[in-house]
């Protein structure tokens, strides 16, 4: 089956500075990659998500680029602020007839310092 | 707004018994999903159901059986419990179709002692 490693597991950074969260997938066929966000004691919410036939996307400081040659996809946070603490999860699935399937990775807790 | 509620949030029970989680669902999607999370270990899929009359496992089901009583519900359960089944556990919903997003539940933190 398939298999995401996600790093690092754990993040620091400034406020105002960038955040990168790196995670690979095994499986070559698949072609759905979310990510979520889970503050602390509440669910998991999608943020942003990306599919095979696109190699980035952007939703205003959230970016996510996607490189299947490498089987590795990545999350960028811009400008952070205090808000963005949380745990970040991503995640791949392979859409085949009659199956569907997310692998999640184990999680980046990211923590903003003012 | 459309909703994925869960019930009991929290629950305490002793090993050996009998254990029902609730999910019930106002979006109308077809598919729902039943994961366990534990701290560093990041969600683990247990069952998942793309309606009513299709029940799969998922990555880790041994100790756990799911009835799809209605497209707005499905129920999670531990015949015996035992402490290592202390998680917490989280119901989903997507659409159906190719590459949808999953809606997650507000959770069940289980612990078994």
């Amino acid at each position: 089956g398939e298999n995401v490693e996600q790093h690092p597991s754990t993040l620091s950074v400034q406020e105002g500075d960038s955040a990168v969260i790196k995670c690979t997938y095994s499986d070559s066929a698949s072609n759905y990659f979310p990510w979520y966000k889970q503050e602390l004691g509440k669910r998991p919410q999608l943020i942003i998500d990306i599919r095979s036939n696109v190699g980035e996307k952007k939703d205003q400081r959230i970016a996510v680029t996607l490189n299947k040659t490498a089987k590795h996809f990545s999350l960028h946070i811009t400008e952070t602020q205090p808000e963005d603490s949380a745990v970040y999860f991503c995640a791949a699935s392979i859409a085949e007839a009659g199956s569907y399937q997310l692998t999640f990775g184990k999680g980046t807790k990211l923590s903003v310092i003012p | 707004d459309a909703d994925v509620t869960q019930t009991p949030r929290n629950r305490i029970t002793k090993t050996g018994k009998r254990i029902m989680l609730e999910c019930s669902q106002t979006k109308g999607h077809d598919r729902m999903y039943w994961y366990r999370q534990d701290p560093g270990l990041g969600l683990r899929l247990i069952y998942y159901s793309f309606d009513v009359k299709d029940i799969n496992k998922g990555e880790i089901s041994d100790g756990y059986s799911v009835s799809r009583q209605a497209q707005a519900k499905f129920s999670l359960s531990l015949e015996s419990a035992i402490p290592n089944q202390t998680a917490l556990y989280f119901c989903a919903t997507s659409p159906s179709g190719y590459n949808q997003p999953q809606h997650f539940g507000d959770g069940t933190r289980l612990s078994i002692l």
